[in-house]
């Protein structure tokens, strides 16, 4: 199947400095990327729609200024987390469907450590 | 607000037993899909299940679209401790089949 990878798998920061993470899709082109979030224990939460040459669509509650996604290229969106702060640590993992978009294939997250 | 929920939410058992996790929402699906994660990684696809009252076995695993395509099932035939993990259910929205809501997820631990 098709590869996605993000980078870097695990980040520690301090309170007030922005973290940037990188997903990529390794062997096919994405229009589409989606970024989720997840906190211990619970589910993935949808966080925003990545698209290719255009804006970002955020989910209901997410701060467009907080997470900014840039979507340059066909194989390559970031998530940057602007002034990060303690209640932003968090599993962040991402996912690009295939042409069809029926098949959806995950990276393997980016855990974020805020001090 | 989770538009997937999923029973039970814990669910601890011994090796060897059966087990039914459910996925039930109010919204209609293009699509179900059945995930497990593991600690510290992304989650791992299943099975897709596309047709209302379709049921796809994976080994141990049977898998069930409800036929409103509002719910599904995953049962498994005799547990085994790797089938521990927590497993996750998402829907694809009509609009986009792959932007999928997950659902609420089941943390399943199976005991040697």
């Amino acid at each position: 199947g098709a590869v996605v990878s993000q980078h870097p798998s695990w980040v520690i920061c301090k309170s007030g400095t922005s973290v940037k993470i990188e997903c990529r899709s390794l062997d096919f082109q994405a229009t589409t990327m989606f970024w989720y979030r997840q906190f211990p224990k619970q589910s993935l939460m949808l966080m925003a729609t990545s698209n290719e040459g255009s804006k970002a669509t955020y989910e209901q509650g997410v701060e467009k200024d907080k997470f900014l996604i840039n979507h340059a290229s066909l194989t390559l969106s970031t998530l940057t987390v602007t002034s990060a702060h303690p209640e932003d640590s968090s599993f962040y993992i991402c996912s690009a469907g295939d042409r069809e978009g029926w098949e959806l294939f995950f990276g393997e997250g980016s855990r974020l450590t805020v001090l | 607000t989770q538009l997937l929920e999923q029973s039970p939410q814990f669910l601890s058992i011994q090796e060897g037993e059966n087990l039914t996790v459910y996925c039930n929402s109010s919204s209609v699906f293009s699509s179900l899909q059945w995930y497990r994660q593991e600690p510290g990684e992304g989650p791992v696809l299943l099975v897709t299940v596309v047709t209302g009252g379709e049921v796809k076995k994976l080994k141990r695993l049977t898998f069930q679209f409800g036929d409103a395509r509002k719910d599904s099932s995953l049962h498994i035939t005799a547990a085994q401790p790797g089938d521990t993990g927590l497993y996750l259910c998402a829907g694809a929205a009509w609009s986009s089949a792959s932007k999928i809501i997950f659902g609420s997820g089941t943390r399943l631990s199976i005991r040697p």
